[in-house]
């Protein structure tokens, strides 16, 4: 079975700092990983996806995701935040064969400090 | 593409009443997820379909939660009789390619 395991329910960052959120999953197969964010009141927006292909993906807003497979880790990661990065941010995996489906992590909120 | 449409974006009613939330997906995905996000239990995917046959609704509550999709552009989500306790916001996403899209959600309010 698939699961998603994010560390830290909320990560708290100053305006200019590194942002780092993690993400372990686990799957018995070869999985997609997707970083998702969610500002208030909407939806989940795709940030990023890992489809075995390189093993270091890049996303809108910045952000960048590195597959580690020996870590079973996705973490997601911002060089300088900005005071609009402040949303919550799911990890997510479904595996890449057969009948899909998408398995969401906790969720981390990230708060930016000005 | 207007992306995945909900309706409605809010629905307040009282306990017992039914529930109906629509969902229109991407034209051409074929999947479509149904999921409940609230605060104690983060996001849980409810059930989902694939060329609208419904592939795995272990996540569906209870029997007071249905799910239909009568074609491959609409779904709806109905809870009869409806609880406190279903307050949460509803997330219809669908899917071609390996991510999902996600609509707005429809927060619902059981008072």
């Amino acid at each position: 079975a698939q699961s998603v395991t994010q560390l830290g329910s909320h990560v708290s960052v100053s305006e200019g700092a590194l942002v780092l959120l993690r993400c372990n999953y686990s799957s018995s197969v070869p999985p997609y990983l997707f970083w998702y964010v969610q500002y208030p009141n909407q939806g989940l927006q795709l940030l990023l996806k890992y489809t075995s292909a390189a093993t270091l993906v890049k996303g809108i807003n910045g952000f960048e995701a590195e597959f580690k497979k020996s870590e079973t880790s996705f973490h997601l990661t911002k060089p300088s935040a900005h005071m609009s990065d402040a949303a919550e941010y799911f990890c997510a995996v479904s595996k890449n064969t057969g009948g899909f489906k998408t398995i969401f992590g906790a969720g981390t909120r990230l708060f930016v400090k000005a | 593409d207007a992306g995945v449409i909900q309706s409605p974006r809010h629905e307040v009613t009282e306990m017992g009443q039914e529930v109906t939330l629509r969902c229109k997906p991407i034209s051409g995905h074929d999947y479509l997820f149904w999921y409940r996000q609230t605060m104690m239990r983060g996001l849980e995917l409810l059930i989902y379909f694939n060329n609208n046959v419904p592939i795995d609704d272990s996540g569906m509550p209870e029997d007071r939660f249905s799910a239909k999709m009568p074609n491959a552009s609409f779904s709806t989500l109905k809870i009869q009789p409806s609880e406190p306790r279903d307050s949460a916001v509803y997330f219809c996403a669908s899917r071609r390619s390996p991510e999902a899209f996600f609509g707005q959600g429809t927060r619902l309010t059981v008072v």
